[in-house]
């Protein structure tokens, strides 16, 4: 199995600009995490999803970020406009709940940059 | 808001000596993960324990869990310089929604 596969692995951009970031989970993982990983915060849940569902998105932090998963081996993290706070790394995780193990498996990452 | 909290922040060891982190968290649990990620990578699954579980073992990883103190344990026996990376503690919702801790950064010198 490719694992889960994110991209762009890294992303420079300018303040206004608009970036989508994109996931594809395990192949028959029926759970989807959108994950924000700082320095001062640390890793932040932003939005998950069960079976193309979003179910929890409070994590978000303003209505300039949204995020879809259109079936189940896709979904994007779109922020529009970006700025400079949304400087980060930006995660894709999946996970199949009936393994009964909650393990959580990543992807390598998006580096955003914005400037 | 953070669930679990790692101390120390940083460590710095020999190769060969043991490594412990330690982690604190807030409400009840139904299980405790621990995570690894190098530098530049995603995080990878290390170990769970549940919460009627007191201590686990894989390879070299033992750990810890006592849940009237709200704390785990990490240890890393036998450290080799390829265990340098962050280590998390994670843990989690009804659906496998994790909420992590800042995590402490060990580097381990050869």
């Amino acid at each position: 199995d490719a694992g889960v596969i994110q991209s762009p692995r890294h992303e420079v951009t300018e303040m206004g600009q608009e970036v989508t970031l994109r996931c594809k989970p395990i192949s028959g993982h029926d759970y989807l995490f959108w994950y924000r990983q700082t320095m001062m915060r640390g890793l932040e849940l932003l939005i998950y999803f069960n079976n193309n569902v979003p179910i929890d998105d409070s994590g978000m932090p303003e209505d300039r970020f949204s995020a879809k998963m259109p079936n189940a081996s896709f979904s994007t993290l779109k922020i529009q406009p970006s700025e400079p706070r949304d400087s980060a790394v930006y995660f894709c995780a999946s996970s199949f709940r009936a393994s009964g193990t909650g393990e959580l498996f990543f992807g390598e990452g998006s580096r955003l940059t914005v400037l | 808001s953070q669930q679990g909290e790692e101390d120390p922040q940083a460590l710095s060891i020999q190769e060969g000596e043991n490594a412990t982190m330690n982690c604190s968290y807030k409400t009840s649990i139904n299980n405790l993960q621990w995570y690894r990620q190098n530098s530049g990578r995603g995080l990878v699954h290390l170990i769970l324990i549940r919460s009627n579980e007191r201590e686990k073992h894989s390879g070299r990883l033992r750990v810890t869990l006592d849940t009237s103190k709200k704390s785990s344990s990490l240890l890393i026996t036998a450290s080799r310089a390829a265990d340098t990376a962050s280590y998390f503690c994670a843990t989690g919702g009804s659906q496998g929604n994790l909420i992590f801790g800042k995590g402490t950064k060990l580097s381990v010198k050869p």
